[in-house]
């Protein structure tokens, strides 16, 4: 079974402070595929980040950064120097090699405030 | 814009009725995926149609089925609607069977009173 684990139901920070945004996943699959996804008020999901299993590189993508630990199945998501459009609902999702679904977490909100 | 379009963007129902989402995937993605948000169950996979056909099945229930047309769109058929349907009904396509991202459509606000 998969399961991801989001223990950050909602976090509210003030603009420029930075964030981090914990995710800790469960999977007996060898290789797998871990996703962050962001939804704005406006309801849509934003595919932000996919990572393999097999590669435990961090990325930085301009404010957005991502640490992925398999010794600690975590795959954390920071944002530098938050700005009020970062307010949203991050979801963090798993999809093992074979399966075709995504598993979600739970969503963690985010409030920037001015 | 994900490319991912949904008609309608709202719809309210009563309970008993019957309703269909219509999905179009991103240009040239085969694979379609239907997932329902609710406050209580949070993002969960309903099925895929990859060309056409069936591929995966996660907790859909009897009363909903889906199909993926020649032209690669899909229907998700909502039936015997109850309140506890009412949630966000999200599209996604990819462009394979089994990898890369999915990317999701703005979904489908159903209310059902």
């Amino acid at each position: 079974a998969q399961k991801v684990t989001q223990a950050q139901t909602e976090i509210s920070v003030v603009e420029k402070e930075d964030v981090t945004l914990d995710c800790v996943y469960e999977t007996r699959d060898t290789t797998y595929y871990l996703f962050w996804y962001k939804q704005p008020p406006s309801g849509e999901l934003v595919f932000l980040i996919r990572r393999n299993s097999f590669d435990e590189q961090n990325e930085i993508s301009g404010r957005y950064s991502w640490n992925f630990q398999k010794s600690t199945s975590s795959f954390n998501f920071t944002i530098t120097a938050s700005q009020v459009v970062d307010s949203a609902v991050y979801f963090c999702a798993l999809r093992g090699t074979g399966r075709r679904a995504l598993t979600f977490g739970s969503g963690t909100r985010l409030q920037v405030q001015p | 814009d994900s490319g991912v379009t949904q008609t309608p963007k709202h719809l309210i129902t009563a309970t008993g009725q019957r309703v269909t989402l219509r999905c179009s995937p991103r240009s040239g993605d085969l694979s379609v995926y239907w997932y329902q948000q609710s406050l209580d169950q949070g993002l969960q996979f309903l099925i895929q149609y990859y060309n056409g056909e069936e591929r995966a099945k996660g907790n859909i229930l009897e009363r909903f089925s889906a199909q993926q047309f020649p032209d690669l769109h899909s229907e998700l058929n909502l039936s015997s609607l109850e309140l506890g349907d009412s949630a966000l009904y999200f599209c996604a396509s990819s462009a394979g069977n089994r990898d890369g991202e999915q990317y999701f459509g703005p979904g489908t606000r159903l209310t059902v009173t």
